[in-house]
């Protein structure tokens, strides 16, 4: 069935370095590709997406290319801030047809020190 | 406008009594999905509501188990005779049944069962 694997934290890094989180999946067919973020406190909510190969979702300095060759979502940022501190999931969706849910990685905990 | 409602935020409970969660979605969202958050676990798919059609139970864990969506919109989920490892976050979120439209998740039930 459909899988996602995220590198496992926590990821500890000091401001302005730059962040790789790493994704890969396990889907047939073309899902789409998703990366959530829980800040402290805080529901989940959608960071970016992609959904077919080669796009590049980005946002809030964050991006990540949907690689199909290598079944990944790599999830980069230039230079972290202390408040990009939270859990990242990295997510795949096939929506349509007999399924519609939202598969999730076990999220990587990120924190940026000062 | 108003986001994903959950209630309560916090439940303490002893072993094998009932409780109930409730999620109240966006309004408008016809999608609705359980998901169950442990440490160290990610986020566990649990049932899925979309319109008029029968809910994808598939990721419920046992017959303990259950839940509705009355009118379309309020879902609660009620887990029988709880046991200690169904302590968890349990999160709620909605969607517009449109071609990747993202998930509006809410801040979830912490349940703690002594």
């Amino acid at each position: 069935g459909d899988s996602v694997t995220q590198m496992e934290g926590p990821v500890t890094l000091s401001e302005e370095a730059f962040l790789t989180i790493n994704c890969t999946y396990t889907a047939t067919g073309y899902p789409s590709l998703f990366w959530y973020v829980q800040y402290p406190g805080e529901g989940l909510q959608l960071l970016l997406k992609a959904t077919k190969a080669d796009d590049k979702g980005s946002n809030k300095g964050f991006e990540a290319t949907y690689r199909k060759e290598t079944t990944s979502f790599h999830l980069e940022k230039g230079s972290v801030q202390v408040s990009d501190s939270a859990v990242y999931f990295c997510a795949l969706a096939r929506y349509g047809g007999a399924t519609n849910k939202l598969i999730f990685g076990t999220g990587t905990l990120l924190a940026v020190q000062p | 406008g108003a986001g994903v409602s959950q209630s309560p935020s916090n439940k303490v409970t002893e072993k094998g009594k009932d409780v109930e969660l409730r999620c109240d979605p966006i309004s408008g969202h016809t999608a609705l999905y359980w998901y169950r958050q442990s440490l160290g676990q990610g986020l566990e798919f649990l049932i899925y509501f979309q319109g008029n059609s029968a809910p994808d139970k598939s990721g419920l864990p046992s017959d303990r188990f259950s839940a509705e969506r009355t009118g379309g919109s309020v879902s609660t989920l009620t887990i029988q005779r709880t046991q200690q490892e169904d302590s968890a976050v349990y999160l709620c979120a909605s969607r517009l049944e449109t071609y990747n439209s993202p998930l509006h998740f809410g801040n979830g039930t912490r349940l703690t069962v002594t």
